[in-house]
């Protein structure tokens, strides 16, 4: 089975503070994914990766900025908390254009942030 | 700019009825994607539609992909407490490295 793995479920710290959250996964895959949920909203796309220390902004990535410096590994980095930054975050990983199968996204269990 | 529209946002049955959830998206796209939450829980794949005309069914739900009218609907047959959960749509920008741009969401509710 596919496993992604996050840092931690739930998560409280201050305005201002540097916050990592990172993502682990053991299936080789090239691409990962960071995602945050909000109610209303669905899922919105954060930065993404599809390789080594290559990293592209998704539709949300003002205020946020990404690491991934091993293939199983990527780190999504709050450089100054804030409280509209309050949300769940969930990272996800997949393969690299399989085509013929689809590149179904497997998703972590998410860690709940609160910005205070 | 892709938009992936779903609805209703919220679905209250009574169980043994029959539903379908909508997914509309805006643009050419023939790879969608179902996926489940349940409260508290991380996204469950449930469906993978890579063609025109695709359907598949698991259990009471199925799934079907018209790309030329840009919607995939999620039937649901005889509905169960335990299908209670939050539905999304998600549908692949293909040349943009497998981005998904997902809906909303559907909160299902089944009622006893």
């Amino acid at each position: 089975d596919v496993k992604v793995t996050q840092s931690s479920r739930y998560l409280v710290k201050r305005t201002g503070e540097k916050v990592f959250l990172e993502c682990v996964q053991d299936m080789d895959h090239e691409n990962m994914f960071w995602y945050r949920q909000d109610p209303g909203l669905g899922l919105r796309l954060i930065y993404f990766s599809y390789d080594v220390k290559m990293k592209e902004k998704g539709d949300i990535p003002e205020g946020y900025s990404v690491s991934r410096e091993k293939k199983e590994r990527f780190s999504l980095i709050l450089e100054s908390a804030s409280t509209n930054q309050t949300s769940m975050y969930l990272c996800a990983s997949s393969f690299l254009g399989s085509g013929s199968v689809g590149d179904t996204q497997y998703f972590g269990p998410g860690t709940r942030l609160t910005v205070l | 700019e892709l938009k992936v529209e779903q609805n209703p946002l919220f679905l209250s049955m009574q169980e043994g009825k029959n539903y379908t959830i909508y997914c509309n998206y805006s643009t050419t796209s023939d790879r969608l994607y179902w996926y489940r939450q349940d409260p508290g829980k991380s996204l469950e794949s449930l469906f993978v539609l890579l063609s025109n005309g695709a359907v598949k069914q698991e259990g009471r739900l199925m799934a079907s992909l018209d790309t030329k009218a840009r919607l995939s609907t999620l039937h649901i047959t005889a509905a169960v407490h335990d299908l209670s959960a939050t539905y999304f749509c998600a549908v692949d920008m293909f040349l943009y490295g497998n981005k998904l741009v997902f809906g909303a969401g559907t909160i299902l509710r089944v009622k006893s």
